[in-house]
């Protein structure tokens, strides 16, 4: 079972709102990530977690708040968003986090969020 | 920040042609991944070749890795309209512990 599983697939929500997207694997990876993907555009990392402890947050606005409750689930709160922060947001686990040579990341399907 | 930069960015050929699309990037890597993406989809991961590698094959793939020149290259053989899709390649910086993205070539398989 390679498989990373993310809800809500879709999600529109205005900007006072707060709602929060889920992942989870269970591949026994110890490290997880948050990727946002803008349309046409590579992914861009905004967070990871290893041993289920934030080790990168890459100067991510606070309205985004990510967690991770055991070590195969991980959330993204999202609370007061833009409609700039519309955006495809990916999931992706790994065995080990990417400092150790040959790591390969699977990630989910996404959830597209829509913000108005 | 980009570390890879893709060529091209956009690619049309006719089923059964060869796909190919480069790759540079800017500092050491520890390794460098391909990735496809289809529309709208999650990434699938294709092939990781290490920085002492110079040539990878999986099934209808050969990826080639050129550290002198920073730069990688992708070859689809034989190709399919089901190779529709965006192809990302992603690197590993040496010490370090991000993947980061490159462009990406956005590739259309014509039947």
């Amino acid at each position: 079972d390679t498989e990373v599983t993310q809800t809500p697939k879709h999600l529109v929500m205005g900007m006072t709102n707060k709602k929060s997207l889920k992942c989870e694997q269970h591949m026994g990876h110890r490290a997880m990530y948050w990727y946002k993907q803008k349309a046409k555009k590579p992914p861009e990392l905004m967070f990871v977690y290893s041993y289920e402890k934030l080790s990168i947050n890459e100067s991510v606005p606070s309205r985004f708040s990510p967690e991770c409750p055991n070590s195969s689930l991980l959330n993204l709160h999202l609370h007061a968003l833009q409609p700039e922060d519309s955006a495809l947001y990916l999931c992706a686990s790994s065995q080990l986090d990417m400092g150790f040579a040959g790591n390969t990341i699977y990630f989910g399907e996404g959830s597209w969020l829509t913000v108005v | 920040s980009q570390q890879g930069e893709e060529d091209p960015q956009a690619l049309s050929i006719q089923e059964g042609e060869n796909a190919t699309m480069n790759c540079s990037y800017k500092t050491s890597i520890n390794n460098l991944q391909w990735y496809r993406q289809n529309s709208g989809r999650g990434l699938v991961h294709l092939i990781l070749i290490r920085s002492n590698e110079r040539e990878k094959h999986s099934g209808r793939l050969r990826v080639t890795l050129d550290t002198s020149k920073k730069s990688s290259s992708l070859l689809i053989t034989a190709s399919r309209a089901a190779d529709t899709a965006s192809y990302f390649c992603a690197t590993v910086k040496a010490a370090g512990n991000k993947l980061t993205f490159g462009g990406g070539t956005r590739v259309l398989v014509k039947p």
